[in-house]
C-alpha cells in the first residue's frame, strides 16, 4: 500500500523554467492537498481540492497552478520558477471530516536558482 | 482566518524527562480538530494526537497527551519519558470541520531534541 507518493523526490530549477510536481494516492480519498515548507514558517497551504474537478486556493497561491486529473492524482506546476519557491513541497490527502486526519507524502525538495 | 502559534522554536530535554510544547491559536470556530504532527528527519510528517474541540477529555496516544484548555485556547503537547527517537520537529496544527473544507493550519513547529 504505497499511501500518498510524490514525484520527484528532489529537483533543481534555473529562473523561469517550469515544471509540474504529480502527487497520487491510492487511499481512495475526495480531498487532496499542497502545502510548501519553508524555514521558520511551518506548512503552507498553496492549494486544496475537495473532490475531483474542483479545486480552491490556499494561503500562498500565487506562481502556482493545479490539476485535479481524477481522483487519485493532484498535480502542482510551477509556470515560470522563482527562487523564493524554493522549497520542500508536500502533498496530502484526507478522507474528510469523520478523522480530520491528512496523510502526507514524502516531499519533493525544488531548488531554483 | 485562524492562526496557530508556537513559541518556543526549540526545546531540549534529557532523555526518560517529561517535555512540554506549547500551542495556542485563535479561531471564531466552535467546532474544530486539532493536532500534533512530528517530522523527524527523514521529513515524514506523522500524526502523534488528535483532540476533538467537543470532547472535554483530553486526548492521550501511550507518551503522548495533550492539555486542551478550549477557553484560553491552548493546546499544549506533554510527552513523558522522553526517548531518543522523539527528537524531530513537532507542529501543532487546527483544522475547522466542514464538508469539502477541511484545511489544515499549521504553527511555526517546535524543533525538539532529546539528548542521549
Amino acid at each position: 500500500n504505497a499511501g500518498v507518493t510524490q514525484t520527484p523526490k528532489f529537483q533543481v530549477l534555473k529562473t523561469g523554467q517550469s515544471m509540474t510536481l504529480q502527487c497520487a494516492q491510492d487511499m481512495n480519498h475526495n480531498s487532496m492537498y499542497w502545502y510548501r515548507q519553508d524555514p521558520g514558517m511551518g506548512l503552507r497551504l498553496i492549494y486544496y481540492s475537495a473532490s475531483e474537478g474542483t479545486t480552491d486556493k490556499g494561503e500562498v497561491p500565487n506562481g502556482y497552478n493545479v490539476s485535479r486529473l481524477n481522483k487519485r492524482e493532484f498535480s502542482l506546476r510551477l509556470e515560470s520558477a522563482a527562487p523564493s519557491q524554493t522549497s520542500v513541497y508536500f502533498c496530502a490527502t484526507s478522507s474528510g471530516g469523520s478523522t480530520g486526519e491528512l496523510f502526507f507524502g514524502e516531499g519533493s525538495r525544488l531548488t531554483v536558482l | 482566518a485562524q492562526t496557530v502559534t508556537q513559541s518556543q522554536p526549540e526545546m531540549s530535554v534529557q532523555e526518560a524527562e517529561t517535555v512540554t510544547l506549547s500551542c495556542t491559536y485563535d479561531t471564531s470556530e466552535s467546532n474544530y480538530y486539532l493536532f500534533w504532527y512530528k517530522q523527524p528527519p527523514s521529513r515524514q510528517m506523522i500524526l502523534v494526537i488528535r483532540q476533538e474541540a467537543y470532547k472535554q477529555q483530553n486526548a492521550t496516544e501511550n507518551r503522548f497527551s495533550v492539555n486542551f484548555q478550549k477557553a484560553a485556547k491552548s493546546f499544549s503537547l506533554k510527552i513523558s519519558d522522553s526517548q531518543l527517537g522523539d527528537t524531530a520537529m513537532y507542529f501543532c496544527a487546527f483544522m475547522k470541520l466542514g464538508f469539502g473544507n477541511e484545511k489544515l493550519t499549521f504553527g511555526t513547529g517546535t524543533r525538539l531534541t532529546i539528548i542521549p
